[in-house]
């Protein structure tokens, strides 16, 4: 099981918008609605942001929305701010005995 | 508030075995799955496995089978993860995680909800 892939960078002016993706094929991302989002801040735990492709866990920001399109999911941040600046993974439950597969990962720089 | 809570550090050498323990509070510690993922310096996440702390029964990723073993003292609600044959490509930080369930059904929902402070593992002559 390869590890999900994600643009290893994205950035964007305070305010704008910007999108991650992650993509995997259908033994994982593509199999089930099952992709979950992490933000994580240098020298911290994960902070789940986005499961089960676009739910939000309470506390989580409304700016931050989740969606898929076949083995491709996406993670969009909305009015960015300079909090926002972390890496970011995407994990997938995945159909074989490996349970879970993550991405690569993306860092998120705020100009 | 749900709490994992990692033991410290650890430099080991080489061929040995280490044991990272992980403390639940603020939940029932049977009630949730307790998976261990690790993280190589600079690197992604790798999933390694997972227990059940009411049953026990576990879960490996196929390349840590028979080098890892995940177990569980209720009655101190820590779950636990042995490697062993340490060789210096484990040098990471190695964390717990708990998956999540759904608030209506109970059911499993496949994400990790809380993690420990995660625990680095040097690998060192």
């Amino acid at each position: 099981q390869s590890a999900l892939t994600q643009p290893a960078s994205v950035s964007g002016s305070p305010g704008q918008s910007i999108t991650i993706s992650c993509t995997g094929t259908s033994s994982d991302v593509g199999g089930d609605n099952y992709v979950s989002w992490y933000q994580q801040h240098p020298g911290k735990a994960p902070k789940l942001m986005i499961y089960d492709v676009n739910k939000r866990p309470s506390g989580v920001s409304h700016r931050f929305s989740g969606s898929k399109s076949a083995n491709t999911a996406s993670l969009t941040i909305s009015g960015l701010q300079a909090e926002d600046e972390a890496d970011y993974y995407c994990s997938s439950y995945t159909s074989s005995s490996i349970l879970y597969v993550f991405g690569t990962g993306t860092q998120v720089t705020v100009l | 508030q749900v709490q994992l809570v990692q033991s410290g550090a650890e430099v080991k050498k080489p061929g040995a075995s280490v044991k990272v323990s992980c403390k639940a509070s603020g939940y029932t510690l049977t009630g949730y799955y307790i998976h261990w993922v690790r993280q190589a310096p600079g690197q992604g996440f790798e999933w390694m496995g997972r227990i059940n702390p009411d049953n026990g029964g576990t879960n490996y990723a196929q390349q840590f089978q028979g080098r890892v073993t995940m177990a569980r003292d209720t009655s101190i609600r820590t779950a636990y993860m042995e490697l062993s044959r340490l060789r210096s490509a484990d040098t990471a930080v190695y964390y717990c995680a708990r998956e999540g369930r759904y608030s209506f059904t109970d059911r499993v929902a496949h994400m990790f909800d809380s993690w420990g402070q995660g625990t680095l593992l040097t690998v060192s002559t």
